[in-house]
This record gives C-alpha cells, structure tokens and sequence, in this order.
C-alpha cells in the first residue's frame, strides 16, 4: 500500500518570501513519480512539478523546486519568491502506474 | 484547446436516490481517472480508464459505485442507492499515457472542475 503524508495543514509566508512544504511517503515500490498539485480557492488542480523516483537531480520548475530524498521517502516542495497568487492548498502525491495516492494538502496563505 | 469537463457542478440527491456524473477528458487523452475528494482531505483514487478498459476500479468505495467509458471518451460515474457518506467532490482528471523509463507509466494529469455532491 503507498501512503503519502503532509503534517503542516496550515503555513503562511509573506510575499516575496521562501516558504517549504513538507511530505514523506512510503511505498514498497522502486520505481515512481512523485508529484506537487495546488488548487486554488474553487478553482481546479493544476500540476505544479513533478520528480522520477529514478532521478537523483531535484526537480526545478521557475520559482518551485523540491528536495527530493529517496532514502528517506522525503518529497519537499519549495517556493521562492512567493506571489500572493500562490495561496492555494498543496498536495503532494505518489504515482505508480495509473493509481495516485495524495496527503492532505497543506494550506499556504501568502501574506501581502 | 477545452480543458476537462464535468457535468453536473453541483448534484444535490435525496438518500438513496441514484445519480450519474459525467466526465468529458480532453480530445485524445487516452487515460481517464476518477477521484473522491472529501472536505479538507486530499483525493482518493476510485479508478482508471485506459481507452474504454478500466484497468483499475480498487479504490470504488462499494458495489454501489460504478464506472464506465464505452467508447473510450466520455466517462460516467453512476453511484446507486446514494448514502450521506458519498457526500463529496467527485473529481474527473485525463492524461496521455506515455511510458517513461523504467517500465513506469508516466502522464501528467488535468483535472476538471469536479463534482460537488451533497446527499440529504
């Protein structure tokens, strides 16, 4: 069974801060894709960036970045520059094949 | 071109009544996925399409769920005998599959607006 879990339901930063979300996962499997979606207040989710389990190099998407640990099935997502745009809820989620198992979420306010 | 779509964005039913969510992913996406989405929880994957297979449906919640994508397009998702606890947002996402390395089937996913189901 994959499980994915995020332990911050809330976090805040002031705009054109840094701010990181955490999410650790477990899975039996070796090969995997890890992703990051936010959905925005009553709007749909949108991919934010996505990581091979296979890859070593972190992923990097303009602002967005993740500290990926395989070792330690560690998955964080950090954001640069925060924009107040991007005050969304986060999940992080584990793919193999066509089955996603997503945490939580995380609420992000940023803070003008 | 159109993202996904979902129809109805809102479906109040009467416990016990049957109701009928439709899904229409973007032209030519091959795979067709279903999610449950709780308040304030993540999504729970209910099942994946693969054309018209349904080569996943492990996550359907009970018998009282079912899926299906005839002709490969469209999907419906049909919940019989509806119970307050299938009171959600009914999430429809599409992708093309590509398989990456590995033997991992790697496609992004868009999602549709959802669902939101209340059931009295």
């Amino acid at each position: 069974a994959q499980t994915v879990t995020q332990s911050q339901p809330e976090m805040s930063v002031q705009e054109a801060e840094t701010v990181t979300l955490s999410c650790t996962y477990d899975t039996s499997e070796s090969n995997y894709y890890l992703f990051w979606y936010k959905q925005p207040p009553s709007r749909q989710m949108i991919l934010v960036i996505r990581q091979e389990a296979y890859k070593q190099q972190n992923a990097t998407e303009n602002r967005f970045s993740v500290n990926f640990q395989k070792a330690a099935k560690s998955f964080s997502l950090k954001i640069s520059d925060s924009q107040l745009g991007d005050t969304a809820m986060y999940f992080c989620a584990l793919r193999k094949a066509g089955k996603s198992t997503f945490g939580d979420g995380t609420t992000l306010t940023v803070k003008p | 071109g159109a993202g996904v779509s979902q129809s109805p964005r809102y479906k109040v039913a009467k416990r016990g009544q049957d109701v009928a969510l439709r899904c229409d992913p973007i032209s030519g996406h091959v795979s067709l996925f279903w999610y449950q989405q709780a308040l304030g929880q993540g999504p729970e994957f209910l099942t994946y399409f693969q054309n018209e297979a349904q080569l996943d449906k492990s996550g359907l919640p009970s018998d009282r769920f079912f899926a299906e994508r005839p002709e490969g397009s469209v999907s419906t998702l049909k919940i019989q005998r509806t119970q307050q606890e299938d009171s959600a947002v009914y999430l429809c996402a599409s992708s093309l599959a590509l398989l990456g390395s590995g033997g991992v089937t790697y496609n992004e996913q868009f999602f549709g607006p959802g669902t939101r189901l209340t059931v009295l």
